[in-house]
Order: C-alpha cells, then sequence, then structure tokens
C-alpha cells in the first residue's frame, strides 16, 4: 500500500528566510505523482506543486519548489522569502491510481509552519 | 472561475439524527472526490464519482453513508443516525483531466453532540 510519511510535526521559520518540508513516500507503482498541499486555519485545502515520477526537471512555482529524489523517495517542499502569509499546515500527498484510471490522493500527516516577523 | 463551494460550512448536530452536506465542484469539472479530516490527520478519501456514476467507495464509508451526483453536477453527502465518531470535516474536491490536481472546497465541519 502506499504511504507517505511527514516526519516534522510543526516548524518555525523567520519571515524571509527559506524553509525545507520533508516528506517521504513509499509505493510499489512505477508511474505516481507527488503533491504538496496549504491548508490555513480556514480549512480549505489549496493546490500548491506537482512532480510527476517521470519528470526529470524539480517542479517550481514562484516561491515554491519541490525537491525530489527519487532513489531516496523523498519530495521535499522548499519555500524560498517566507512570508507571514505562508504560516499554515502544509500536507504532502500522492495520487494512488485504480483500474479505471482514475486516482485518489493519500496525504501524509501534515507539518505545521509557523512564520515569525 | 468560483472555485469549489460546499455547504454549509458548519454543522452541529445530536447523535442519531441525519445531516446532508452538498459539494459543487467547479463547472467544467467533471470528477468530483469527498475526502474526511479529523483532528491533527490529512484527508482520507470516502468516494469519487466521474459525471454521475460513483465509481469508488472506500471502506471508511459505511452503510449510514450515502453520496450522489444526479446529472452530474453538484454532489450531496448524507450522513443517517450519526455518531460522535462522525465528528469531521467533510472535504469535496474535483478535478479534470488531463490534470492530476484536485481542487478543495472550503469543507464542512460536523460536530455530533
Amino acid at each position: 500500500a502506499q504511504k507517505i510519511t511527514q516526519t516534522q510535526p510543526g516548524m518555525f521559520v523567520q519571515e524571509k528566510e527559506a524553509v525545507t518540508l520533508d516528506c517521504t513516500y513509499d509505493t510499489s507503482d512505477q508511474s505516481y505523482g507527488l503533491f504538496w498541499y496549504k491548508q490555513p486555519s480556514s480549512g480549505e485545502m489549496i493546490f500548491l506543486i506537482y512532480q510527476g515520477s517521470y519528470d526529470e526537471q524539480n517542479a517550481t512555482e514562484g516561491r515554491y519548489s519541490l525537491n525530489f529524489q527519487k532513489a531516496r523517495k523523498s519530495a521535499n517542499l522548499v519555500i524560498s522569502a517566507s512570508q507571514l502569509g505562508d504560516s499554515a499546515m502544509y500536507f504532502c500527498a500522492m495520487r494512488e491510481m485504480f483500474s479505471g484510471g482514475y486516482n485518489k490522493l493519500i496525504f501524509g500527516a501534515g507539518t505545521r509552519l509557523a512564520v515569525h516577523p | 472561475d468560483t472555485g469549489v463551494s460546499q455547504n454549509p460550512r458548519h454543522k452541529i448536530t445530536k447523535r442519531g439524527q441525519n445531516v446532508t452536506f452538498r459539494c459543487d465542484p467547479i463547472s467544467e469539472h467533471n470528477r468530483l472526490y469527498w475526502y474526511r479530516q479529523t483532528l491533527g490527520q490529512g484527508p482520507e478519501f470516502l468516494t469519487y464519482f466521474q459525471n454521475e456514476a460513483q465509481l469508488e467507495k472506500s471502506r471508511l464509508l459505511s452503510d449510514r453513508f450515502s453520496a450522489e451526483r444526479p446529472k452530474g453536477s453538484f454532489s450531496t453527502l448524507e450522513i443517517q443516525r450519526t455518531e460522535q465518531g462522525d465528528s469531521a470535516m467533510y472535504l469535496c474536491a474535483s478535478s479534470s483531466p488531463p490534470l492530476y490536481e484536485q481542487y478543495f472546497g472550503p469543507g464542512t465541519r460536523l460536530t455530533v453532540t
């Protein structure tokens, strides 16, 4: 079964500094995808970034980048130049495909990030 | 593009009552998902619709839970005879191939007293 592990329950970072949130995964599939979502206190899950297992380049979206290390089965999220509004829960997720070609998301337990001024 | 909407945002009910939640996906998305999130955990998959067809159900979805998506537009999730263990955030998401990412609504927080 597929599994996502986020070992950091909480992280602190100073405003304008970079921070790395860890994510490791376990799967026997050759084709898979990894996601990061942000969940502010309001509760909505906000899609940040996606990395496919066959993508050769690490994904980037603005201040977010995904450090994908396939051999280590890790997909860490790097946030550059942290802002106060980045304070939230961050979830790593993997897509698990059903036989019909559609997929569901498997989530980790999350990391709470606090950005200090 | 108005995003995924869910109603109500909060629901408090007494044990044994029935509750129904509604999800309106992004209009052009034909795939719709329900997830449940308990305190301190990531969301867990409940069920999946492609258009109006319910194609996948988690074993988390007991007989007391039923979901529909008539006409392939909005979806409803009903919980009958609620139990305290049903207290959670219920999240709806939608997607459209070929993209893999799912877009979530704000969720419905259910409290069963």
